[in-house]
């Protein structure tokens, strides 16, 4: 049990559809993330909520919009997706986020949500 | 050229022998993490460390901050090791949120 939960874990949607990722963490955190994993890439930060607000968007395009409405809710709404957002979509959570001067502290992850595009 | 490279990207072992798993950085940093990845997604954050070494069981952590350089060893492996392991770093001259990712390291322990 991580304490980060995703629903759904899989989801197959066309490029027309819209649908929405969610994440819960019940830790107690004021830090959430979004990650998107493609196959044979590295990871990629999507954005970063600091405390409901958002602190970073990772030049990421319009068809993924997050929404953090608590500490501990985040969700990612898609729509007008290509095949190429196909990819596993990683919610994570941290305490307080990143502190002035760069320190960053641990965070947790949730197992993901696959996502295909057709 | 990535700003983090690991090495190997597979790795085959046989279950007790001792493993190393490298990452190498081209930026400045002020944290850096080695997380593991199993089957099905799910991600496990293992270390963050800024300097020397960290231990936890049978896994051991190192960083050379002059060499930007670290490693992650797993001694008296077990196919229950077997995983994905990512080396990311963060902070430092990269700003407070950057965070970049090695490609990953994909161990497999045979029994």
């Amino acid at each position: 049990e991580t304490g980060v939960t995703q629903t759904p874990r899989h989801l197959v949607m066309g490029m027309t559809n819209k649908k929405s990722l969610k994440c819960e963490q019940h830790l107690g955190h004021n830090a959430m993330y979004w990650y998107k994993q493609s196959a044979k890439k590295p990871l990629e930060l999507m954005f970063v909520y600091n405390f409901k607000e958002q602190t970073e968007n990772n030049s990421v395009p319009s068809r993924f919009s997050p929404e953090c409405p608590n500490s501990s809710h985040l969700f990612l709404h898609l729509h007008t997706l290509q095949p190429e957002d196909s990819a596993l979509y990683l919610c994570a959570s941290s305490q307080d986020g990143f502190l002035a001067g760069g320190f960053w502290e641990t965070q947790y992850f949730g197992p993901g949500t696959r996502l295909l595009v057709l | 050229k990535n700003e983090v490279e690991q090495s190997p990207q597979n790795l085959t072992a046989q279950e007790g022998e001792f493993i190393t798993i490298n990452c190498s950085y081209s930026v400045g940093i002020s944290a850096l993490h080695w997380l593991q990845q199993h089957p099905g997604g799910g991600i496990v954050s293992l270390f963050m460390l800024s300097s020397g070494k960290k231990k936890h069981g049978r896994l051991i952590a190192t960083i050379n901050i002059q060499e930007k350089h670290s490693s992650l060893h797993i001694t008296a492996s077990h196919p229950r090791d077997s995983a994905v392991y990512i080396c990311a770093v963060g902070g430092g001259n990269q700003g407070a949120q950057k965070l970049v990712f090695g490609q990953g390291t994909r161990l497999t322990i045979n029994p």
